[in-house]
């Protein structure tokens, strides 16, 4: 089985300022995806960052990019320039990869509720 | 992209009642739904897996006579939490199960259900 571990339940960050969310996982899987999701006080989950365990290059979306150490079983998710809009929880995810075209479930860690402070 | 829609959003109902929540993939056929449950101030677990056409799986420690799942049409997955109690109040979010890029994009908007 797999288990998803988020280590920050509460982190603050300055507008403006960089900020880490850690997150480690474990499996014995050689292909899969992980993911960071945002859900807001409205708890919808939107997709932040997405990256395939067999690409070497870390992924990245404008102020969002990850640090993922495949031996060590790391994924870690920088936020540049952090905006008040990025107050939110924060959940890190693994998801097989489906060995038969068919979709696998979500294994959520137990989240970090970030706060970007004015 | 892949959109699914969940409805209700929100939803209160006596104890001792029973409550559907629908899950519709709008753009695309979902063979495959996941349900979810998150307690407040906790993160997602996954309750049971639907497929269409046949028999949803459980997790551990659901009971499937309460929370009934069906998956009678590609593009509809149902929820049917019955006697409702108190402890059934959560959010429930549906997911489908997609590959690809489109994995990530999948969640419905979720249902607070508060049982009085």
């Amino acid at each position: 089985a797999q288990t998803v571990t988020q280590s920050q339940p509460e982190m603050s960050v300055q507008e403006a300022e960089t900020v880490t969310l850690s997150c480690t996982y474990d499996t014995s899987e050689n292909n899969y995806y992980l993911f960071w999701y945002k859900q807001p006080p409205s708890r919808q989950m939107i997709l932040v960052i997405r990256q395939e365990a067999y690409k070497q290059q870390n992924a990245t979306e404008n102020r969002f990019s990850v640090n993922f150490q495949k031996a060590a079983k790391s994924f870690s998710l920088k936020i540049s320039d952090s905006q008040l809009g990025d107050t939110a929880m924060y959940f890190c995810a693994f998801m097989k990869q489906p060995p038969n075209g068919y979709g696998q479930n979500f294994v959520f860690g137990p989240g970090t509720r970030l706060s970007v402070l004015p | 992209g892949a959109v699914v829609s969940q409805h209700p959003s929100r939803v209160i109902c006596k104890s001792g009642t029973s409550v559907k929540i629908e899950c519709r993939s709008l753009d695309f056929q979902a063979t495959t739904m996941f349900w979810y449950r998150q307690f407040p101030k906790q993160s997602l677990m996954l309750m049971a897996t639907s497929n269409e056409g046949s028999k949803a799986t459980y997790e551990q420690g659901v009971e499937k006579d309460k929370f009934l799942i069906n998956h009678a049409s590609l593009t509809l997955s149902t929820l049917t939490v019955t006697s409702a109690h108190p402890e059934d109040s959560s959010f429930y979010i549906c997911s489908a199960g997609l590959t690809g890029r489109a994995s990530g994009y999948t969640f419905g908007s979720g249902t607070r259900l508060t049982v009085v």
